[in-house]
């Protein structure tokens, strides 16, 4: 089984709608991270977490909310979604302890907002 | 933030060639790393190295680090098909990754 599973994997909505992508994962790794990939641009940091906790905002956070359930659940939610924010999403998770920021990525979720 | 940026940004080349490519970055760092990401997948950590490090292996991958030009190399020994993918460099610090804009490679069999 993976490590870092995000769900759904695709979704297509419309613009307004409310959305929500989890992610949970099994490594034990306290910190978590939300992702968008876009064509050309790389990865963009939108949201942080360093423990249940501790919520941080990243580069692009505008549009967006996070909620840290559980040391192992992090969830991304779109609270009203807009065209601009179909992308790829990636959540990642790393350990602390190991003191050099790998990360370790999960799948990813392909997000239409029509 | 700290960001990397790979150079250049897509290679194509003939299986069983060497494949380089570059990344600067711009403040100082604790580490530097290197990720592979195939077609729509999730970014998989290939390799660290540490800003007292000059260079690292591990197996076909061959890391350089030069801090006084704020600039890392990656180089894929005897490329394989399999190894077409986007390959991503983040400067690490601050608890923190910053990813640099990817460099797709090629590799036809």
């Amino acid at each position: 089984d993976a490590d870092v599973t995000q769900t759904p994997r695709n979704r297509i909505t419309k613009t307004g709608k409310r959305i929500m992508l989890e992610c949970s994962q099994t490594k034990g790794h306290d910190r978590m991270y939300w992702y968008r990939q876009d064509p050309g641009l790389g990865l963009r940091l939108i949201y942080y977490s360093f423990d249940v906790k501790d919520i941080n905002k990243g580069e692009i956070s505008d549009g967006y909310s996070v909620s840290r359930q559980a040391q192992a659940k992090f969830s991304l939610s779109l609270e009203s979604a807009i065209p601009n924010q179909t992308a790829l999403y990636f959540c990642a998770t790393s350990n602390s302890g190991k003191g050099t920021d790998t990360q370790y990525f999960g799948p990813g979720t392909r997000l239409t907002v029509l | 933030s700290q960001q990397g940026e790979e150079d250049p940004q897509a290679l194509s080349i003939q299986e069983g060639e060497n494949a380089t490519m570059n990344c600067s970055y711009k403040t100082s760092i604790n580490n530097l790393q290197w990720y592979r990401q195939n077609s729509g997948r999730g970014l998989v950590h290939l390799i660290l190295i540490r800003s007292n490090e000059r260079e690292k292996h591990s197996g076909r991958l061959r890391v350089t680090l030069d801090t006084s030009k704020k600039s890392s190399s990656l180089l894929i020994t005897a490329s394989r098909a399999a190894d077409t993918a986007s390959y991503f460099c983040a400067t690490g610090g601050n608890n923190r990754l910053a990813f640099g804009k990817g460099n797709q490679v090629v590799v036809i069999p």
